[in-house]
């Protein structure tokens, strides 16, 4: 796994608008995908991992799903708050549990 | 409180110098990860450790060295030989019993080179 694509890079939304973002890697090799919260200043935060093809997560507004046929994987987030404010980064992993990590997608969520 | 500690925050240096940044975790993790980050990019592996007293490079490992003497240190030297030293550098941790493994992440030194 080499590319890993997140789209899109920043996103600018109301308080109360709902979003999502993409992930899309290579499905060869694939073994799990991760996703991660990153606020300013503060440590990357483990949101989701899953492993099986059309696995869903959810965390309160915060949910996930994954394809690894196709190999993309959604992150949506209901009715956004300010406080979701932060970098979404994603990463896939190889079957040697090494992690492949995107660009992120910035998410600014306006009051 | 468990977690991982990266000191300092921000660090700057003259071109030429070397440079040691810190990683602490008491977490019990066997794993320890060193990543960088560039404006634009991914995280990149530079250099990780499994078990005390053995690592291996990864991605970007030219112009870095490590140590793991102790299970819960993974100090990262940066060198006067990489060549683009300024950056971000994320410290990483994880179990390595359990698969998938789950990174847990200190937060960051930004190292300025001038």
């Amino acid at each position: 796994i080499l590319n890993v694509e997140q789209s899109p890079q920043s996103l600018h939304v109301q308080e109360g608008d709902s979003t999502n973002f993409t992930c899309s890697f290579p499905s060869s090799n694939f073994y799990a995908l991760h996703w991660y919260r990153w606020e300013t200043a503060k440590s990357p935060e483990a949101l989701f991992v899953m492993t099986l093809n059309g696995d869903e997560k959810k965390k309160g507004r915060i949910s996930a799903t994954l394809n690894t046929k196709e190999g993309y994987s959604y992150l949506y987030i209901k009715g956004s708050q300010p406080e979701d404010s932060a970098t979404y980064l994603c990463a896939p992993t190889d079957n040697f549990n090494k992690f492949y990590f995107g660009s992120g997608t910035k998410l600014n969520v306006k009051p | 409180d468990g977690g991982i500690t990266q000191s300092p925050k921000y660090l700057f240096r003259k071109e030429g110098q070397n440079v040691t940044l810190s990683c602490e975790q008491n977490l019990n993790h066997d794993a320890m990860y060193w990543y960088r980050q560039d404006p634009g990019q991914g995280l990149r592996l530079i250099y990780y450790s499994q078990i005390v007293n053995d690592f291996q490079k990864g991605d970007i490992a030219e112009g870095y060295s490590v140590s793991r003497e102790k299970k819960e240190s993974f100090p990262l030297t940066v060198t006067s030989a990489q060549k683009n030293p300024t950056a971000f550098y994320l410290c990483a941790s994880s179990i390595v019993r359990t698969t998938p493994y789950e990174q847990y992440f200190g937060p960051g030194t930004r190292l300025t080179v001038t």
